[in-house]
C-alpha cells in the first residue's frame, strides 16, 4: 500500500524567511496530494492541494510542487509570520473509487518573531 | 452545519472494555474515515467509507469494527480495548465533486486506556 515519508519533522525559521517541507511517495498509482495544517490541540485543516496534472500551483503565500517522476513534492511557505507556526501534514490518494487517503508523519514549523 | 461532530470529546476505559466512538456529518458527503493520531507519527487511517453499507480497512484496522447504515453516521467500535489505543481519535468527511476533494475533520476524541 501507500507510504508517505515527510522531512523534517521540526522547522524553525525566522520570521520572514521561507518554509519548506518535501514529502515521498511510494504508489505511482497516486494522483491527488493534499497538505494540512494543524495548529495545537485543533482539528488539522486543508491549506492547499495539487493534483497529478499539475506541477505546481499557488495560493497566496503558500505553493506546492510535484514531481510525478520522482514521486516527490513540496511545500513552499514565504515570508513566514508567526500564526504560521503549526504542525503540517502532507498525504497522498488514488482518487478513482475510493477515498482512501494515507498521510506523512508531520512537520512542526516554529516561526521565531 | 455543524458539519463533522464527534462524541464523546474524552474517554478512560479500563483494559477489556469495549467501546463505540460517534461520529456524525450533516453535509451529505459520501466518504468518511477514522484516523488514530499519536506523537510523532501523523494521521493514521484505520477504516473508511465510501457510502452507506461500503467499508474498508485502512492502515491499522486491528482492535477495531466500522460500520454505516446511514450517510450520515460512522461509529468506531473498540472491541477490547487496550493501551495501545490510547490515542486521539479523528473522524473525517469528504465528497467527491470534481476540483475538490477537501476532508472536514471532527473535533476529536482523546482516549486513555488504563
Amino acid at each position: 500500500g501507500e507510504n508517505v515519508e515527510q522531512h523534517p519533522s521540526t522547522l524553525s525559521v525566522q520570521e520572514g524567511d521561507s518554509a519548506v517541507i518535501k514529502c515521498t511517495y511510494s504508489d505511482s498509482a497516486s494522483n491527488y496530494f493534499p497538505w494540512y495544517k494543524q495548529e495545537l490541540g485543533k482539528r488539522p485543516q486543508l491549506i492547499i492541494d495539487i493534483r497529478s496534472n499539475v506541477g505546481e500551483k499557488k495560493d497566496q503565500r503558500i505553493a506546492v510542487t510535484l514531481n510525478k517522476t520522482a514521486k516527490h513534492f513540496s511545500l513552499h511557505i514565504t515570508e513566514t509570520q508567526p500564526e504560521d507556526s503549526a504542525v503540517y501534514f502532507c498525504a497522498a490518494s488514488m482518487k478513482t473509487s475510493y477515498d482512501k487517503v494515507i498521510f506523512g508523519p508531520g512537520t512542526s514549523l516554529s516561526v521565531i518573531p | 452545519n455543524a458539519g463533522v461532530t464527534q462524541t464523546p470529546k474524552f474517554q478512560v476505559l479500563k483494559t477489556g472494555q469495549s467501546m463505540t466512538l460517534q461520529c456524525a456529518q450533516d453535509m451529505n458527503h459520501e466518504y468518511m474515515s477514522w484516523y488514530r493520531q499519536d506523537p510523532g507519527m501523523g494521521l493514521r487511517l484505520i477504516h473508511y467509507s465510501v457510502g452507506a453499507g461500503i467499508t474498508d480497512q485502512g492502515e491499522v484496522p486491528n482492535g477495531y469494527n466500522v460500520s454505516r447504515s446511514t450517510t450520515e453516521d460512522f461509529p468506531l467500535r473498540l472491541l477490547s480495548a487496550a493501551p495501545s489505543q490510547t490515542s486521539v481519535y479523528f473522524c473525517a468527511s469528504s465528497y467527491s465533486v470534481t476540483g475538490s476533494y477537501e476532508q472536514y475533520f471532527g473535533p476529536g476524541t482523546r482516549l486513555t486506556v488504563t
